[in-house]
């Protein structure tokens, strides 16, 4: 079955540190773009960062640049997103998704509280 | 930043109806390779976010063909022929000309 299926979320505290994961599989992973999107409760959908096949190539959102890294692992079929320094405006749902300029295949979705 | 506006905020459509989401970009989604890069999602309650429409007017696969896109440059839009209870929820645009990524705030449909 072709799927994303993210892990990794859960409360923190400002400032803290979290490292989420994509799980990958039914495709040729290493052959797509992939891209974190993150939905804040009750708000719309913002982009995050976005990662090349080889994972030599990212963007990043302003507001999470030099806070947040975005890696992949090709032999693991993974993602991972590692957040830095979290603020409570960072707490969302990080959905993983497939990019082909089209966000065409989304994973459930992981919780990220930010609070104290 | 490409800035993506939606109207209008919410849609309330008796079924069968059709419904219409317009969405504004700040600038043209024209690419210098002669494509435009504007997609259509349908995020249905308690759900993920779900591609419905790419590059304007091109429906993703298994989308039901009473969704169709249009447009060009800066303004587009979605249209719903008759509408259905299973089309509930949240429509957003989005542009993926450049980066930033950016999405449109979101319209809001919900049956009467």
């Amino acid at each position: 079955e072709v799927q994303l299926v993210e892990s990794g979320g859960t409360l923190v505290q400002p400032g803290g540190s979290l490292r989420l994961s994509c799980a990958a599989s039914g495709f040729t992973f290493s052959d797509f773009w992939m891209t974190w999107v993150r939905q804040a409760p009750g708000k719309g959908l913002e982009w995050v960062a976005t990662i090349n096949p080889d994972g030599n190539d990212k963007y990043y959102a302003d507001s999470v640049k030099g806070r947040f890294t975005f890696s992949r692992d090709n032999a693991k079929d993974s993602l991972f997103l590692q957040l830095n320094t979290l603020r409570a405006e960072d707490t969302a749902v990080y959905y993983c998704t497939r990019y082909t300029r089209a966000c065409d295949l989304w994973g459930r979705g992981t919780l990220v509280t930010v609070s104290s | 930043d490409i800035v993506m506006t939606q109207t209008p905020l919410s849609l309330s459509v008796t079924p069968g109806q059709p419904a219409s989401i317009s969405c504004k970009s700040s600038q043209s989604l024209l690419h210098s390779d002669g494509e435009t890069y504007l997609y259509w999602y349908l995020q249905k309650p308690g759900q993920s976010p779900q591609l419905l429409i790419y590059e304007v007017s091109k429906r993703f696969s298994g989308v039901p063909d009473r969704f169709s896109g249009s447009g060009s440059g800066t303004d587009f839009t979605l249209k719903i022929s008759r509408v259905e209870a299973e089309d509930v929820g949240v429509y957003y645009c989005k542009q993926s000309k450049q980066f930033p990524l950016t999405f449109g705030g979101g319209t809001k449909v919900e049956i009467k």
